[in-house]
């Protein structure tokens, strides 16, 4: 079946590490690929989108991710994470069957806890 | 721009009652609407698709008997949960997909904290 996974469930670091998390796909073909970021009490944020073109995304907030097709990866990182970057992280996959059906349907990774002390 | 908003925020109603939500985009036209449930500490599970004048599509296991959805228009989508228990509570977040622009995102709303008795 085609999944979405999240390696890490909770991660726990503190103010100024660096922050990378996995995000693996099993679909085949075409992917669009996403991050979203929920913080507490509020709802999902885009934090950056790879549709096409060059792999290493940048995104909002100082957020990166890498497409790595070979690896069916899609990983955000941060270099220097800041306490206000404690939130849910939400890696989410839209595989572009040639379909109606299919087309815009998102499967999300089952989410990453950051927790960032100062 | 691209704003999504629920009506209401936090539902609690007794147990075989009905309650609808609502999903609007705010500043943009949608031609598709998707309906999510999550439950505490999980990812989203997407229920259903609902695209503007038609049927909406709804995932396996999902009943379309008892999560009603109307698109009636391009700016608003419905869900109406029909003899709610109190397994259905949940927090249900919708998003929607924008008529334009030819990108595939979505806009999420805040969602809706529904509570069955």
């Amino acid at each position: 079946a085609q999944s979405v996974s999240q390696h890490n469930h909770h991660v726990i670091l503190s103010e100024a590490a660096s922050l990378e998390l996995g995000c693996n796909y099993s679909y085949g073909g075409t992917v669009n690929l996403f991050w979203y970021v929920q913080y507490p009490g509020q709802h999902l944020q885009l934090l950056l989108k790879y549709f096409s073109g060059d792999p290493l995304v940048k995104g909002i907030k100082g957020f990166e991710a890498e497409f790595i097709k070979s690896k069916f990866s899609f990983n955000l990182r941060k270099p220097s994470v800041q306490w206000s970057d404690t939130a849910e992280y939400f890696c989410a996959v839209n595989a572009l069957w040639m379909t109606t059906d299919s087309w815009g349907k998102l499967q999300f990774g089952a989410g990453t806890q950051v927790v960032v002390t100062p | 721009g691209a704003v999504v908003s629920q009506h209401p925020s936090r539902v609690i109603c007794k147990s075989g009652t009905s309650v609808k939500i609502e999903c609007r985009s705010l500043d943009f036209q949608a031609t598709t609407m998707f309906w999510y449930r999550q439950f505490p500490k999980q990812s989203l599970m997407l229920m259903a698709t609902s695209n503007e004048g038609s049927k909406a599509t709804y995932e396996q296991g999902v009943e379309k008997d008892k999560f009603l959805i109307n698109h009636a228009s391009l700016t608003l989508s419905t869900l109406t949960v029909t003899s709610a228990h109190p397994e259905d509570s949940s927090f249900y977040i919708c998003s929607a997909r924008s008529a334009s622009g030819g990108h595939n995102e979505q806009f999420f709303g805040p969602g809706t904290r529904l509570t069955v008795l």
